[in-house]
């Protein structure tokens, strides 16, 4: 078996603040992504990575970059946090880049901006 | 772009009966539905899909239904139990190779003693 890690576990941040999330998964998987998830609105992908140094812009990546620096690793950059933004960011991986195969999600990073 | 309804919210039934979570999709391109778990406090996995050469698959007391004339699909939970309870996200991937999923809003599922 393997594990996602991201960290933080939790993030406070101020208006217009960089913040930095991180994810390390240990399945050597190819494919990573990182989804917000916001309360009632299920979750919505914001960037995915193919292999290493490739970045896919999803839905919601206005605001957001991404960077995915070795195989085992995708990390995510919130430009200017935004006042009284709350969400869970969820990282995930799978084995391959086709949306046939079972993405497994790390335990998320809650951000609040206070 | 693609986009995928979930039409319950929420979703409460009694332990020992059968629950049936519905999704609508937009995109007639759509070929994988998978559904994820996510119970409380903890993240995301996943527990069934479906593709679209076929209309039912099941493993074990889950089902899935997939009805691609009506953009359609459904996942019943059979004999349900305590253990059951979580919120319950269907997906649809608009294009086998791109590796995006396209998530419903959740439907949360309570089991009643």
């Amino acid at each position: 078996g393997g594990i996602i890690t991201q960290t933080p576990k939790f993030l406070i941040g101020q208006e217009g603040q960089k913040l930095t999330l991180k994810c390390q998964q240990n399945f050597n998987h190819d494919t990573m992504y990182w989804y917000r998830q916001d309360s009632g609105k299920g979750l919505r992908l914001i960037y995915y990575s193919i292999t290493e140094n490739d970045l896919q812009k999803g839905d919601l990546s206005e605001g957001y970059d991404a960077s995915r620096e070795k195989k085992s690793s995708f990390s995510l950059t919130v430009t200017s946090a935004q006042k009284n933004e709350m969400a869970v960011f969820l990282c995930a991986s799978s084995i391959g880049g086709t949306g046939g195969d079972e993405q497994y999600f790390g335990p998320g990073t809650r951000l609040t901006v206070l | 772009g693609e986009k995928v309804e979930q039409h319950e919210s929420t979703l409460s039934v009694r332990e020992g009966d059968s629950a049936v979570i519905n999704c609508t999709y937009t995109d007639t391109a759509s070929s994988y539905f998978p559904w994820y778990k996510q119970e409380a406090g903890k993240s995301l996995h996943f527990v069934i899909d479906i593709r679209s050469n076929v209309d039912r698959k099941q493993s074990q007391r889950l089902i899935v239904l997939l009805d691609k004339k009506a953009k359609r699909f459904s996942l019943h939970i059979t004999a349900t139990q305590p253990e059951d309870s979580a919120i319950y996200f269907c997906a649809a991937s608009m294009d086998y190779n791109q590796g995006k999923l396209i998530f419903g809003q959740g439907t949360k599922l309570s089991i009643k003693p």
